[in-house]
């Protein structure tokens, strides 16, 4: 279970647009930055989002992102079969002594 | 360029020891936090504890504390996760990723993965 809830799946045709939420708390999304990751099939994870809703260099800025509160969202507007991938929000806790967690990921599916 | 590259592939029998490592090129390795994440088959990430190698601080996800050590070596910019004795439970893909900024911060450069396999 983990500490970060993610829709298990979200699907849209090609060119659409699709909305991913990450719902926490006030001990890790309510005071801390989100960022979001994409886990393309038998690779690594890559920085989609950072710092809420900057994107890294190279991201292209059919992605954003914000945080309302101890929810944030992910969007991604003009699908594209590449965009078939795993989705994961993550952020640092201050539970437990403090550590980063990570949602449970979202699988995108483009129709 | 920030580059982390990982060892290979491990498959190792339950009881045995093991050394993965995460060697990083193109910042300076002392001023970044590294993180392992764990990923096991068909699951999520895991994040699993971080070190500083600029000092060795090292801090730990409660559910891997004892579990696991995490280490560094800065004379050759060299992060490493090893078990003393592993689990068929341990099977999964092992990441390194730097967080930026600071410990809190995002993890911006990922290394490409270790998959360890333990099975009898």
């Amino acid at each position: 279970q983990s500490v970060l809830t993610q829709p298990p799946s979200v699907s849209a045709a090609p060119g659409q647009k699709v909305t991913i939420s990450c719902s926490g708390s006030s001990s890790n999304i309510g005071n801390n930055y989100v960022s979001w990751y994409q886990q393309l099939p038998g690779t690594a994870p890559k920085l989609l989002i950072y710092d809420n809703d900057k994107r890294p260099s190279g991201i292209p800025d059919r992605f954003s992102g914000s945080k309302s509160g101890t929810s944030a969202t992910l969007g991604i507007i003009g699908l594209q079969t590449g965009d078939e991938a795993d989705y994961y929000c993550g952020t640092w806790d201050s539970s437990l002594s403090g550590r980063w967690v990570f949602g449970g990921g979202t699988k995108l599916t483009v129709l | 360029e920030v580059q982390l590259v990982q060892s290979g592939a491990e498959v190792k029998k339950p009881g045995e020891s093991l050394k993965i490592s995460c060697k990083a090129s193109g910042y300076s390795f002392t001023s970044y936090w590294i993180a392992w994440v764990r990923q096991m088959p068909g699951k999520g990430l895991e994040w699993m504890g971080i070190i500083y190698p600029g000092d060795s601080e090292t801090r730990y996800s409660p559910s891997f504390q004892g579990q696991v050590t995490i280490s560094a070596d800065k004379s050759t910019s060299t992060a490493y996760l090893q078990w003393s004795g592993l689990k068929a439970s341990d099977t999964a893909i092992y990441y390194c990723a730097r967080h930026y900024y600071d410990s809190r911060g995002p993890c911006d450069f990922w290394g490409q993965g270790t998959l360890v396999t333990v099975s009898s």
